[in-house]
């Protein structure tokens, strides 16, 4: 099986921008989580959607959104964008939230 | 409040000898855990998990032990291999809940010297 993907792996924005990034789970996954990492700060949990649903949500602020279509594939978008947005942002996908997830390479965020 | 702790940012361990990474939850209700394993600019990678019924779990060079009356799981690597060095997630899961997200530790650097 493929494993999951993400596009793009880089980006530079300028502040006030948004940003869109997309995540292919592996096949048969319907759940999908998309996490912010900074340095020292370890996986901070962004959200996470089921069959189209978001299920779960982290506390980050309402700049961060996403959604996920009827192929499981996701998006998430970062609006207003602020320096401290610099980050790596990871998708993982799982047969359900709680089950051994699997991460994607990540988008490496740069913002300006 | 965190409910799962990697007390220890960083590890330095020589080439041959044991690794051991620690991890502490406050939940006890988690009754699945693993370990993911990341370097630099790339996603994590799962390396092992174990189940709440069980103390130990072996793959390889990699054993984990639950110690569930001390909320309290490790990850034992033997013998360390440069190739080691990275940062080691643990992560907890409420397994029956089905959709509850796992609870990620913030990382240990594990450095092997060779």
């Amino acid at each position: 099986k493929a494993g999951v993907t993400q596009t793009p792996r880089y980006l530079i924005k300028t502040r006030g921008q948004q940003v869109t990034l997309s995540c292919s789970p592996i096949s048969g996954h319907r759940s999908v989580s998309w996490y912010q990492q900074t340095p020292g700060q370890g996986l901070q949990f962004l959200f996470e959607y089921f069959s189209e649903t978001q299920r779960n949500k982290g506390n980050f602020p309402g700049r961060f959104s996403g959604r996920q279509f009827s192929n499981s594939r996701s998006e998430m978008n970062v609006s207003t964008l602020e320096l401290g947005d610099s980050a790596l942002y990871l998708c993982a996908s799982s047969t359900e939230a709680a089950d051994t997830q699997y991460f994607g390479p990540g988008t490496r965020l740069t913002v300006l | 409040d965190q409910q799962v702790k990697q007390n220890s940012p960083s590890l330095s361990v020589q080439e041959g000898r044991i690794s051991i990474l620690n991890c502490d939850y406050t939940n006890s209700m988690f009754d699945y855990f693993l370990w993911y394993k990341k370097y630099p600019a790339e996603g994590p990678t799962f390396l092992i998990s174990i189940s709440s019924i069980k103390d130990k779990n072996e793959d390889g060079r990699f054993t984990v032990f639950l110690n569930k009356s001390a909320k309290h799981l490790s990850l034992h690597i033997v013998p360390s291999q440069p190739g080691d060095s990275a940062v080691y997630f643990c992560a907890a899961s409420l397994s029956l809940s089905g959709n509850t997200p796992l609870v990620f530790g913030k990382g240990t650097r594990l450095s092997v010297i060779a």
